[in-house]
């Protein structure tokens, strides 16, 4: 089962930024967080992941709480072409090769 | 850019055939994965490999095969295709070692099973 839980759906305006939020209260110390969207018909595309500090990098951004139970992938200035379901994902890294299990994710909309 | 590339977009096969699905890297990366995902059920591991020859089964394995010949290359089979194999299939590649190397995914197989 996932680990995380995730908004089914938000809005967002063109050109505004999108917070995308996710709880993973039962994270645990070695456990990564990783984003990633799939757009209708296609495969999962990497976004960002992180352990504890703040990460940045040409997509997004991702902010983890002090206390890593929960954290936001921010997208600076959404485009129409951001629309797409995200992934919030706590990985094991030593499971199965550190298998994905995406659970149900959030669906983002961006509107001109 | 890494590059998995999945052979077909869309394949429609009948019951009882034995279907190839194939999975290209171009990254050099030593594991492998294959998923497959379905409405409701998110994403589900069926093989993965970490090294050429080296095949571990995932959650889902039942009615599948695989090969690993080369590194670049991981190759479900099923052997006898049955409608509840309709799905998703989505191959994914990284590097192995230390933690925290992402998985990059390819477009997906959607494959239908009349």
């Amino acid at each position: 089962d996932a680990k995380t839980t995730q908004p089914p759906s938000m809005d967002c305006a063109e050109g505004r930024a999108a917070n995308l939020p996710c709880n993973h209260s039962t994270i645990s110390g070695n456990e990564y967080v990783y984003w990633y969207r799939q757009i209708h018909s296609q495969g999962p595309q990497y976004i960002i992941h992180g352990l504890k500090n703040n990460e940045t990098n040409e997509m997004a951004s991702l902010i983890i709480t002090e206390d890593r139970k929960s954290s936001t992938l921010i997208l600076p200035h959404a485009t129409l072409r951001d629309t797409a379901v995200y992934y919030c994902i706590v990985r094991d890294e030593y499971n199965q090769g550190g298998k994905l299990i995406f659970g149900q994710g959030t669906e983002l909309s961006v509107k001109p | 850019d890494v590059k998995v590339t999945q052979s077909s977009r869309y394949l429609v096969k009948r019951t009882g055939e034995k279907v190839f699905l194939e999975c290209v890297q171009d990254m050099d990366h030593e594991n492998m994965f294959w998923y497959r995902q379905d409405p409701g059920l998110g994403l589900r591991l069926i093989y993965f490999s970490y090294d050429v020859k080296m095949k571990e089964k995932g959650d889902i394995p039942e009615g599948y095969s695989v090969s690993r010949e080369k590194k670049e290359r991981f190759s479900p089979i099923l052997e006898s295709a049955s409608t509840n194999q309709t799905s998703m299939y989505l191959c994914a590649s990284s590097f192995v070692g230390s933690p925290n190397q992402p998985q990059h995914f390819g477009d997906g197989t959607r494959l239908s099973i009349l």
